[in-house]
């Protein structure tokens, strides 16, 4: 069974520039989940989606990130502009439902100059 | 205010040793508890967990404990082996009410010398 896919691995970008991830999940997966984790900290989740809905994107930076999971499979998260604080692995993880174990895909970094 | 703590960022222990984890909670309506763990440069990777109903769960070298009591958790690795060097994260979600997002805490660096 193929895991959670993510793209690209790394990204490089100046201050104020944008940024787009992928996540593709595990087939027949519901929930996605995208989260934050910052150099030296525990993963912090960002949003969950239930199919093509948003469940949780109450830590979600609203001005400058935004998600999207259209179809109910794939989704990407965005930020418009990046700031030097973005700087982060951005990790996707699926589960079968709520409640159930999640799985997460590499991550992306990001660093931010 | 950080609601899942692992107050000891690194440990190292010799192979064949027990290895314990541990990690403290503050949020009483967490009804389930997780155990991730993480190579570089890959995502984490689920271990084991337990429900808020028990106080202990096994599955081959490790163990889970819960104290609700103390809201404390710990992981034990026995054996240890080198392969089991990683970065461990305790996670807690409230399945019963909630949406099931999981609240991490810092991670603890294991080293496993042989």
């Amino acid at each position: 069974e193929a895991g959670v896919a993510q793209s690209p691995r790394y990204k490089i970008i100046e201050k104020r520039q944008s940024v787009a991830f992928w996540c593709n999940p595990i087939s027949g997966h519901a929930t996605l989940y995208w989260y934050q984790q910052i150099l030296g900290q525990g993963p912090k989740l960002l949003i969950q989606f239930q199919n093509n809905g948003v469940v949780d994107d109450s830590q979600l930076p609203k001005d400058r990130f935004s998600a999207e999971r259209l179809k109910g499979v794939d989704s990407t998260l965005k930020i418009q502009p990046a700031k030097l604080e973005d700087s982060a692995v951005y990790l996707c993880a699926s589960s079968l439902d709520i409640g159930s174990t999640q799985y997460f895909g590499p991550g992306t970094r990001l660093t931010v100059l | 205010d950080q609601q899942v703590k692992q107050n000891s960022p690194s440990l190292s222990v010799q192979e064949g040793r027990i290895s314990i984890l541990n990690c403290d909670y503050t949020n009483s309506m967490f009804d389930y508890f997780l155990w991730y763990k993480k190579y570089p440069a890959e995502g984490p990777t689920f271990l084991i967990s337990i429900s808020s109903i028990k106080d202990k769960n096994e599955d081959g070298r490790f163990t889970v404990f819960l104290n609700k009591s103390a809201k404390h958790l710990s992981l034990h690795i026995v054996p240890s082996q080198p392969g089991d060097s990683a970065v461990y994260f305790c996670a807690a979600a409230r399945y019963g009410g909630s949406q099931g997002n999981l609240i991490f805490g810092k991670g603890t660096k294991l080293s496993v010398k042989p």
